[in-house]
Protein backbone atom coordinates (compact mmCIF):
# COMPACT_ATOMS: atom_id res chain seq x y z
CA UNK A 1 0.00 0.00 0.00
CA UNK A 2 1.95 3.27 -1.27
CA UNK A 3 -0.86 5.30 0.42
CA UNK A 4 -0.50 8.51 -1.55
CA UNK A 5 1.96 9.60 -3.73
CA UNK A 6 3.42 12.90 -5.32
CA UNK A 7 5.79 13.28 -8.52
CA UNK A 8 8.02 15.46 -8.75
CA UNK A 9 9.83 16.14 -5.92
CA UNK A 10 11.29 19.41 -6.44
CA UNK A 11 10.94 21.32 -9.69
CA UNK A 12 12.02 24.61 -11.15
CA UNK A 13 10.01 26.65 -13.58
CA UNK A 14 10.03 30.03 -15.49
CA UNK A 15 7.89 32.52 -14.93
CA UNK A 16 5.03 31.39 -17.74
CA UNK A 17 5.83 27.68 -18.35
CA UNK A 18 2.70 25.39 -17.53
CA UNK A 19 3.19 22.19 -15.95
CA UNK A 20 0.87 19.18 -14.11
CA UNK A 21 1.73 18.04 -10.61
CA UNK A 22 0.58 14.16 -9.98
CA UNK A 23 -1.11 13.00 -7.81
CA UNK A 24 -2.33 9.45 -7.19
CA UNK A 25 -3.75 6.96 -4.10
CA UNK A 26 -4.12 3.63 -3.69
CA UNK A 27 -6.59 3.57 -1.05
CA UNK A 28 -10.17 3.83 -2.85
CA UNK A 29 -10.40 6.66 -1.06
CA UNK A 30 -13.81 9.54 -2.55
CA UNK A 31 -11.82 12.66 -1.62
CA UNK A 32 -8.96 14.37 -2.65
CA UNK A 33 -7.43 17.85 -2.54
CA UNK A 34 -4.62 19.66 -3.33
CA UNK A 35 -2.88 22.37 -0.81
CA UNK A 36 0.06 24.49 -0.81
CA UNK A 37 1.49 25.26 2.12
CA UNK A 38 3.58 28.53 2.51
CA UNK A 39 5.66 29.98 5.72
CA UNK A 40 2.92 31.16 8.06
CA UNK A 41 -0.11 30.76 6.63
CA UNK A 42 -0.45 26.86 7.46
CA UNK A 43 -2.14 24.69 4.81
CA UNK A 44 -4.21 26.72 1.92
CA UNK A 45 -6.98 24.87 -0.03
CA UNK A 46 -6.63 25.13 -4.08
CA UNK A 47 -9.06 22.36 -5.44
CA UNK A 48 -11.09 19.70 -4.29
CA UNK A 49 -13.11 16.53 -5.73
CA UNK A 50 -15.63 14.49 -3.75
CA UNK A 51 -15.37 12.15 -6.28
CA UNK A 52 -14.40 10.92 -10.54
CA UNK A 53 -16.04 13.39 -12.61
CA UNK A 54 -16.41 16.45 -9.80
CA UNK A 55 -14.05 18.73 -8.47
CA UNK A 56 -14.18 22.23 -6.73
CA UNK A 57 -12.51 25.69 -5.74
CA UNK A 58 -10.96 25.59 -2.26
CA UNK A 59 -9.32 29.09 -1.07
CA UNK A 60 -7.16 29.74 -3.36
CA UNK A 61 -7.93 28.50 -6.55
CA UNK A 62 -6.76 30.81 -9.17
CA UNK A 63 -3.66 30.08 -11.45
CA UNK A 64 -4.38 26.12 -11.24
CA UNK A 65 -6.90 23.83 -12.78
CA UNK A 66 -7.89 20.33 -11.66
CA UNK A 67 -9.77 17.15 -13.10
CA UNK A 68 -10.63 14.01 -11.95
CA UNK A 69 -10.89 11.07 -14.21
CA UNK A 70 -10.24 8.22 -12.27
CA UNK A 71 -10.71 7.72 -8.19
CA UNK A 72 -6.90 7.23 -8.65
CA UNK A 73 -5.19 10.23 -9.69
CA UNK A 74 -5.99 13.64 -9.06
CA UNK A 75 -3.54 16.04 -11.13
CA UNK A 76 -2.99 20.25 -10.72
CA UNK A 77 -2.23 22.07 -13.26
CA UNK A 78 -0.16 25.14 -13.42
CA UNK A 79 -1.59 27.11 -16.17
CA UNK A 80 1.22 29.91 -16.34
CA UNK A 81 3.38 29.83 -13.79
CA UNK A 82 4.61 33.00 -11.56
CA UNK A 83 6.79 33.79 -9.01
CA UNK A 84 3.93 33.81 -6.42
CA UNK A 85 3.42 30.20 -7.20
CA UNK A 86 6.82 29.44 -5.23
CA UNK A 87 5.70 26.91 -2.61
CA UNK A 88 5.08 23.52 -1.59
CA UNK A 89 2.04 21.64 -2.97
CA UNK A 90 0.67 18.79 -0.79
CA UNK A 91 -1.98 16.17 -2.22
CA UNK A 92 -4.39 14.52 0.42
CA UNK A 93 -6.97 12.14 0.47
CA UNK A 94 -9.45 10.87 2.57
CA UNK A 95 -12.71 8.89 3.00
CA UNK A 96 -15.92 9.94 4.94
CA UNK A 97 -16.54 7.79 8.26
CA UNK A 98 -18.40 8.62 10.95
CA UNK A 99 -15.50 6.32 12.98
CA UNK A 100 -12.58 7.08 14.99
CA UNK A 101 -11.08 8.78 11.93
CA UNK A 102 -13.59 10.65 10.98
CA UNK A 103 -12.39 12.64 7.56
CA UNK A 104 -8.54 12.01 8.70
CA UNK A 105 -6.42 13.41 5.93
CA UNK A 106 -3.43 11.43 4.13
CA UNK A 107 -1.38 13.19 2.80
CA UNK A 108 1.34 12.55 0.10
CA UNK A 109 5.67 14.16 0.75
CA UNK A 110 4.82 17.06 -1.21
CA UNK A 111 6.53 18.99 -4.34
CA UNK A 112 8.82 21.78 -3.54
CA UNK A 113 8.00 23.97 -6.55
CA UNK A 114 10.10 26.99 -7.19
CA UNK A 115 9.31 29.72 -10.59
CA UNK A 116 12.20 32.12 -10.86
CA UNK B 1 -16.28 32.52 10.98
CA UNK B 2 -14.40 29.84 9.60
CA UNK B 3 -11.35 30.68 10.83
CA UNK B 4 -9.32 28.70 13.18
CA UNK B 5 -6.60 30.42 15.52
CA UNK B 6 -3.80 28.96 16.33
CA UNK B 7 -1.10 30.33 18.55
CA UNK B 8 1.92 30.26 19.30
CA UNK B 9 3.37 30.59 15.99
CA UNK B 10 6.80 28.84 17.15
CA UNK B 11 7.73 27.40 20.63
CA UNK B 12 10.93 26.18 21.96
CA UNK B 13 10.69 24.02 24.90
CA UNK B 14 13.65 22.16 26.78
CA UNK B 15 13.50 18.39 26.98
CA UNK B 16 11.60 16.50 29.18
CA UNK B 17 9.28 19.82 29.58
CA UNK B 18 5.35 20.06 28.75
CA UNK B 19 4.43 21.81 25.37
CA UNK B 20 1.29 23.62 24.94
CA UNK B 21 -0.40 24.69 21.69
CA UNK B 22 -3.33 26.54 21.65
CA UNK B 23 -6.00 26.94 18.95
CA UNK B 24 -9.76 28.10 18.98
CA UNK B 25 -12.45 28.30 16.51
CA UNK B 26 -15.98 29.96 15.78
CA UNK B 27 -18.60 28.33 14.44
CA UNK B 28 -20.24 25.92 16.42
CA UNK B 29 -21.26 23.68 13.58
CA UNK B 30 -17.68 22.23 13.82
CA UNK B 31 -17.46 18.55 15.06
CA UNK B 32 -14.33 17.34 14.66
CA UNK B 33 -10.88 18.58 15.63
CA UNK B 34 -7.70 17.16 14.74
CA UNK B 35 -3.91 17.47 15.41
CA UNK B 36 -1.75 17.00 12.17
CA UNK B 37 2.34 17.01 12.98
CA UNK B 38 4.51 17.66 9.89
CA UNK B 39 8.24 16.26 10.08
CA UNK B 40 10.72 18.45 7.87
CA UNK B 41 10.48 17.68 4.46
CA UNK B 42 6.79 15.13 4.82
CA UNK B 43 3.69 15.73 4.73
CA UNK B 44 1.29 16.68 7.69
CA UNK B 45 -0.17 13.38 9.35
CA UNK B 46 -2.80 12.76 11.46
CA UNK B 47 -1.66 12.66 15.51
CA UNK B 48 -4.65 12.70 17.69
CA UNK B 49 -8.31 14.08 17.29
CA UNK B 50 -11.29 14.52 19.43
CA UNK B 51 -15.27 14.82 19.34
CA UNK B 52 -16.82 18.41 21.05
CA UNK B 53 -18.75 15.69 23.36
CA UNK B 54 -15.48 14.75 25.55
CA UNK B 55 -13.00 17.58 26.94
CA UNK B 56 -9.72 15.45 27.22
CA UNK B 57 -8.73 12.67 24.97
CA UNK B 58 -5.05 11.04 25.60
CA UNK B 59 -2.37 9.17 23.52
CA UNK B 60 0.20 8.33 24.88
CA UNK B 61 2.57 11.80 25.78
CA UNK B 62 -0.03 13.48 23.41
CA UNK B 63 -3.17 14.86 25.15
CA UNK B 64 -6.23 17.42 23.33
CA UNK B 65 -7.93 19.59 26.04
CA UNK B 66 -11.28 21.32 24.82
CA UNK B 67 -13.34 23.87 25.98
CA UNK B 68 -16.42 23.58 24.29
CA UNK B 69 -18.15 27.12 25.86
CA UNK B 70 -15.03 28.90 25.45
CA UNK B 71 -14.56 27.22 21.99
CA UNK B 72 -10.89 25.76 22.28
CA UNK B 73 -8.46 23.67 22.30
CA UNK B 74 -5.36 22.82 23.15
CA UNK B 75 -2.81 19.75 22.87
CA UNK B 76 -0.63 19.27 25.09
CA UNK B 77 2.76 17.17 24.70
CA UNK B 78 4.27 15.55 27.94
CA UNK B 79 7.91 15.33 29.07
CA UNK B 80 8.76 17.02 25.71
CA UNK B 81 11.41 14.74 23.41
CA UNK B 82 13.63 16.12 20.29
CA UNK B 83 11.68 13.69 18.61
CA UNK B 84 8.63 15.82 18.53
CA UNK B 85 10.64 18.39 16.83
CA UNK B 86 7.90 19.09 14.08
CA UNK B 87 5.14 21.62 13.17
CA UNK B 88 2.00 21.24 14.43
CA UNK B 89 -1.10 22.14 12.78
CA UNK B 90 -4.75 22.00 14.48
CA UNK B 91 -7.24 21.85 12.89
CA UNK B 92 -11.73 21.73 12.57
CA UNK B 93 -14.51 20.24 10.54
CA UNK B 94 -17.76 19.89 9.43
CA UNK B 95 -17.69 17.60 6.94
CA UNK B 96 -15.89 14.81 5.74
CA UNK B 97 -14.71 16.89 2.86
CA UNK B 98 -13.87 20.42 4.58
CA UNK B 99 -11.76 20.89 7.20
CA UNK B 100 -10.31 24.55 7.97
CA UNK B 101 -6.58 24.48 9.33
CA UNK B 102 -4.83 26.70 12.10
CA UNK B 103 -1.58 28.27 10.61
CA UNK B 104 0.67 25.77 12.46
CA UNK B 105 3.23 25.86 15.29
CA UNK B 106 6.88 25.31 14.93
CA UNK B 107 8.09 23.09 17.91
CA UNK B 108 11.34 22.99 18.96
CA UNK B 109 12.85 20.48 21.69
CA UNK B 110 16.45 21.64 23.09
CA UNK B 111 17.97 18.56 24.57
Amino acid sequence: NAGVTQTPKFQVLKTGQSMTLQCAQDMNHEYMSWYRQDPGMGLRLIHYSVGAGITDQGEVPNGYNVSRSTTEDFPLRLLSAAPSQTSVYFCASSSPSRGESYNEQFFGPGTRLTVL
Amino acid sequence: QQQVKQSPQSLIVQKGGISIINCAYENTAFDYFPWYQQFPGKGPALLIAIRPDVSEKKEGRFTISFNKSAKQFSLHIMDSQPGDSATYFCAASMAAHEIIWGAGTKLIIKP
